[in-house]
């Protein structure tokens, strides 16, 4: 079974600049987090997104948002991109709610 | 806000040798997760662990949830280079039906040959 896959890899934008991220869950699983990863601040969430809705949300700015599609498979985007959004995200999947979750590889954005 | 302090933050070892990293918290998790993690990877699930007392192993990996389900601890056995990497625990926030995660700050593990 394949893994979470998450799309592009790498990405460098410039501030000011707006950016959409891809996450395609473990075939079957209808949950999906994701998560921003900095080395001041480790890993932190940002949303989950469960049957096309959002059912938590972490502590960041209104310019992070995401959306879930009916085949579970869910974007991110930031808008109005800043220096500090350097980061890698990383997206993860579950089968249920509450189950564990299986992490992608993530998508290392570089602000410039 | 739920917080998890993970310990130590680094660890330098020889090969053979045994390390235990300590993961507290002053919250109560519905579960907490082990994971491991490369450089420029994302991070891999080690195990689960759910009730509270419960003891795990995996192979020369030993993880332990402490009664109260606030605590964890992740013992390696005779240690091998292979086994070098970025440990990092992360407790399932019960409000939120275990959907969000809390990691700690991770433990940078080094094993020497």
């Amino acid at each position: 079974k394949a893994g979470v896959t998450q799309t592009p890899r790498y990405l460098i934008k410039t501030r000011g600049q707006q950016v959409t991220l891809s996450c395609s869950p473990i075939s079957g699983h209808r949950s999906v987090s994701w998560y921003q990863q900095t080395p001041g601040q480790g890993l932190q969430f940002l949303f989950e997104y469960f049957s096309e809705t959002q059912r938590n949300k972490g502590n960041f700015p209104g310019r992070f948002s995401g959306r879930q599609f009916s085949n579970s498979r869910s974007e991110m985007n930031v808008s109005t991109l800043e220096l500090g959004d350097s980061a890698l995200y990383l997206c993860a999947s579950s089968l249920l709610r509450g189950r564990a979750q299986y992490f992608g590889p993530g998508t290392r954005l570089t602000v410039l | 806000t739920q917080l998890l302090e993970q310990s130590p933050q680094f660890l330098s070892i020889q090969e053979g040798e045994n390390l235990t990293v300590y993961c507290n918290s002053s919250s109560v998790f519905s579960s907490l997760q082990w994971y491991r993690q490369e450089p420029g990877e994302g991070p891999v699930l080690l195990v689960t662990v759910v009730t509270g007392g419960e003891v795990k192993k995996l192979k020369r990996l030993t993880f332990q949830f402490g009664d109260a389900r606030k605590d964890s601890s992740l013992h390696i056995t005779a240690a091998q280079p292979g086994d070098t990497g970025l440990y990092l625990c992360a407790g399932a926030d019960k409000e939120t039906s275990g959907s969000r995660l809390t990691f700690g700050e991770g433990t940078q593990l080094t094993v020497n040959p």
